[in-house]
């Protein structure tokens, strides 16, 4: 079975501070995928990474797949509260697509004013 | 826009009854979904995958005659939860793959009294 060790599952910063959320595995992936989830609603997609090494940005989050794709980090710049909420890392087993995905425990994040 | 629909978004249920959720991949035309479960507080678990015209797969420790899948559509899989109990309240969750990028639908809040 894989798993991804997600971390941490709490935070709580304040407005202007950085933050880097780490999804770790023994196991390869063939893709890593980031989504944020509001209560009550399915997660929405933030970035899908399918390099080893590979960065992408999206506005002030950063997300980095390792070079033997087996971990992740997503970095927030100046977090704001608008970025609260539930993040989520989920690796796929195959590149097929025919797989369901595994899912860190999430990282529950709040920004305080 | 939305790439998968689910309906209904929340339903109650008697204990003992069975209860029946929808997902429609709105664009695409979708021979495997995915069904995941997500109990509050927690991340979400991979519970079978939905093949179109053929048996759905499920995951160690999901009980294949209690969550039926039927996937009779290229755009429409069910899941039926059969003899509900209150233990399988839950936010349940479809998802399909498109490329290398998996999108859920917006999730069934199942309450069972």
């Amino acid at each position: 079975t894989q798993l991804l060790e997600q971390s941490p599952q709490f935070l709580s910063i304040q407005e202007g501070e950085n933050l880097t959320v780490y999804c770790n595995s023994s196991s390869v992936f063939s893709s890593l995928q980031w989504y944020r989830q509001e209560p009550g609603e399915g997660p929405v997609l933030l970035v899908t990474v399918v390099t080893g090494g590979e960065v992408k940005k999206l506005k002030r989050l950063t997300f980095q797949f390792g070079d033997a794709r087996k971990d992740s980090s997503l970095h927030i710049t100046a977090a704001q509260p608008g970025d609260t909420g539930l993040y989520l890392c989920a690796g796929a087993r195959s590149g097929g697509g025919a797989d369901g995905l595994t899912f860190g425990k999430g990282t529950h994040l709040i920004i305080q004013p | 826009g939305a790439v998968v629909s689910q309906h209904p978004s929340r339903v109650i249920c008697k204990s003992g009854t069975s209860v029946k959720i929808e997902c429609r991949s709105l664009d695409f035309q979708a021979t495997t979904m995915f069904w995941y479960r997500q109990f509050p507080k927690q991340s979400l678990m991979l519970m079978a995958t939905s093949n179109e015209g053929s048996k759905a797969t499920y995951e160690q420790g999901v009980e294949k005659d209690k969550f039926l899948i039927n996937h009779a559509s290229l755009t429409l899989s069910t899941l039926t939860v059969t003899s509900a109990h209150p233990e399988d309240s839950s936010f349940y969750i479809c998802s399909l793959n498109r490329g290398k990028t998996q999108y859920f639908g917006p999730g069934t809040r199942l309450l069972v009294l």
